[in-house]
């Protein structure tokens, strides 16, 4: 069974930098697939933010592309994602995915961004 | 960006009762590989969202038949067949043919 699990900090301070991980089980990054971030501001809908092949190629939300890198560490069956000068506007629960389809999510994070 | 306008936004309805929410996108979803990647998601209360269809009209495994899904171009539609109390929800289309990957707004399902 494939499984994702968001790890990271739950409170960064504004202008510094959000990061998280999404490490995958039950399936290696390397046979395939693109790999999602997604995010959800409280009470509000999802919003895709980018994704990452495992061969390392990107494509981030246009919204959003000046202040995301996302990166694979294909060793630990990981990818990752770094969301620069954050405002409260970041607060959000952010999920990693699988492909396309979005067949398997992580169950999410809660990122609060405040001082 | 691909915009997927989702219809209604609020769907009140009564058990055992049908419930259809329409997804349009502003231009069609046909991928390069021949693929159409448009895929429901329902997501409870205080969970994260779970896929529901795939590729338009294929059921994820464990969900019930009375969720299906269907259309082509441009239009699609979820339907849920005699509602039952665990569907309350919020229902979100999303598109994966084109970049960048998109979502509807959401439609909220309650119980009347």
């Amino acid at each position: 069974q494939v499984q994702l699990q968001e790890s990271g900090p739950g409170l960064v301070k504004p202008s510094e930098t959000l990061s998280l991980t999404c490490t995958v089980s039950g399936y290696s990054i390397s046979s395939g697939y693109q790999w999602d971030w997604i995010r959800q501001p409280p009470g509000k809908g999802l919003e895709w933010i980018g994704t990452i092949h495992h061969s390392g190629r990107t494509y981030s939300n246009p919204s959003l592309r000046s202040r995301v890198t996302i990166s694979v560490d294909t060793s630990k069956n990981q990818f990752s994602l770094k969301v620069n000068s954050v405002t409260a506007a970041d607060t959000a629960v952010y999920y990693c995915a699988r492909g396309a389809d979005a067949d398997y999510w992580g169950q999410g994070t809660l990122v609060i961004v405040s001082s | 960006d691909v915009v997927m306008t989702q219809s209604p936004l609020s769907l009140p309805v009564t058990l055992g009762q049908s419930a259809s929410i329409s997804c349009r996108s502003s231009q069609g979803l046909v991928h390069s590989d021949g693929n159409t990647y448009l895929s429901w998601f329902q997501q409870r209360p205080g969970q994260s969202p779970r896929r529901l269809i795939y590729r338009v009209s294929n059921r994820d495994s464990g969900v019930p038949d009375r969720f299906s899904g269907s259309g082509s171009g441009t239009a699609f539609t979820l339907k849920i067949s005699r509602v039952e109390a665990e569907d309350v929800g919020v229902y979100y289309c999303m598109q994966g043919s084109h970049w960048p990957r998109t979502f509807g707004q959401g439609t909220r399902v309650e119980i009347k």
